[in-house]
């Protein structure tokens, strides 16, 4: 079935440095829909970008990610961390056979001055 | 505005008493979820409906029940709570597949079973 790793649990950076969470899937679908969902402390997750078409940078909020399909990624990067970036993010995966989404077990990103 | 809406916020429970959460969506979506929240765990489906009158299994509905009486409308339902049971639960509401299956997510409920 379909699944979604994320390497990391804790990322722990300093403000101003680059931010790049990993994220790689499994599925047999050819044409999976990616996303990113961010969730702040004590607040609901939502969305924060997504994307289905291959080698395509995704921009929103000054993060970006890019579907490689042959590589089964879809990273999260941002150039330069600010404190207000702190949060949970999780990485997930659809497709047109199923009616659910599947979530990474989550990367907590902790943004220090 | 298109909104997910649970209650109650907070709820504390006895074990083994009967405890209901509630989901109310206004987005006019076919699907909901139910989620549970725990550290170290991420989110983790409990139950799940494609329409109303519909509720599917989800990857961990073991002493859970769901209950999908209108489109707008979906209950989870621990018939007999237990501390384990204790968590954040989520509520959810998306469309069908594919790129319009991002999830509009209800503020959560915490609830602790004692």
């Amino acid at each position: 079935g379909d699944s979604v790793t994320q390497t990391e649990g804790l990322v722990t950076l300093t403000e101003g440095l680059p931010v790049m969470l990993n994220c790689t899937y499994q599925t047999i679908y050819s044409n999976p829909f990616l996303f990113w969902y961010v969730q702040h402390l004590n607040e609901s997750p939502r969305l924060l970008l997504k994307s289905f078409t291959d080698n395509k940078r995704t921009e929103h909020q000054g993060f970006h990610a890019t579907l490689h399909k042959s590589s089964s990624s879809f990273h999260l990067q941002k150039s330069s961390a600010q404190l207000s970036d702190s949060a949970l993010y999780y990485c997930a995966l659809s497709d047109l056979s199923n009616n659910r989404i599947f979530f990474g077990d989550g990367t907590q990103l902790v943004v220090k001055p | 505005e298109a909104a997910v809406t649970q209650s109650p916020r907070n709820k504390v429970a006895v074990t083994g008493g009967k405890v209901t959460l509630s989901c109310n969506q206004t987005n006019n979506h076919n699907n909901m979820y139910w989620y549970r929240q725990d550290t170290g765990h991420g989110l983790r489906l409990i139950h799940y409906s494609y329409g109303a009158g519909s509720t599917e299994k989800g990857d961990i509905p073991d002493g859970y029940k769901a209950s999908r009486p209108s489109q707008e409308n979906f209950s989870l339902i621990l018939e007999l709570a237990t501390p384990s049971q204790t968590s954040v639960y989520f509520c959810a509401s998306g469309d069908t597949g594919g790129a319009n299956s991002d999830y509009t997510f209800g503020s959560g409920t915490r609830l602790l079973v004692i």
